[in-house]
């Protein structure tokens, strides 16, 4: 059984159209993380929750946002997306050093 | 700083055959060290990590890691390979020492397996 469910799987929508991925877990993990892969890169720390803590990493743009309203549930908010924020975004849990646990992911396209 | 590098873009290997996916680090502490998989439009799957203790790391898939403190390497090995096991692997480390919980990916190694 899915551990940790990304919805939705295939997001499209328009330039500078606001759009929210939505991630959520069963395992209880009190860290929730949101990262960008563009072309089969290597994943890129957007930000990340430790309990209801925010951590924003230095270099992601102010366009995105997140909100984790419980345990259970975190979300990223797109505020105008751009075509360059075309990829596929990675939910990822974790309880402190246990290994990071991912969803299937949310790949956003931007027309 | 923490950093991954994965020296290969492409491994390719005849089925049946070992298999070596190379990857160094660099962490100003001690490391957590972890493989992952990515097979296409799929997250992350876990393979392996070492934290502590043996060097040798046996994980999912019949796949092994070897932590070698004094190369800072982790090249994940499998002793005969599968078409299935075709994919993209990365590397990934979290230094133990500064507190920074996430994880920094290699650059990943796409794997291909031949019949």
């Amino acid at each position: 059984d899915a551990m940790v469910i990304q919805n939705p799987r295939y997001q499209v929508t328009q330039f500078g159209k606001p759009v929210t991925l939505s991630c959520s877990q069963t395992l209880n993990h009190n860290v929730m993380y949101w990262y960008q892969q563009k072309s089969s890169q290597a994943p890129k720390l957007l930000f990340h929750y430790y309990d209801k803590d925010f951590n924003n990493e230095a270099d992601t743009p102010d366009n995105f946002q997140s909100r984790r309203p419980n345990t259970s549930f975190c979300f990223l908010d797109i505020r105008s997306p751009g075509l360059g924020d075309a990829a596929m975004y990675l939910c990822a849990t974790s309880r402190d050093g246990a290994p990071q646990y991912f969803g299937a992911g949310t790949r956003l396209s931007v027309l | 700083a923490q950093s991954v590098a994965q020296p290969e873009d492409q491994v390719n290997v005849a089925e049946g055959n070992p298999l070596t996916v190379k990857c160094t680090y660099s962490v100003s502490g001690n490391p957590y060290l972890f493989w992952y998989v990515q097979y296409p439009n799929r997250g992350l799957q876990f393979l392996l990590k070492y934290i502590t203790g043996d060097n040798l790391v046996k994980g999912s898939y019949g796949f092994e890691a070897e932590f070698n403190k004094s190369q800072t390497s982790f090249h994940l090995k499998k002793p005969s390979a599968l078409v299935s096991d075709s994919a993209l692997y990365f590397c990934a480390v979290r230094d133990r020492g500064t507190g920074r919980r996430a994880l920094t990916f290699g650059s990943g190694t796409r794997l291909q397996v031949q019949p």
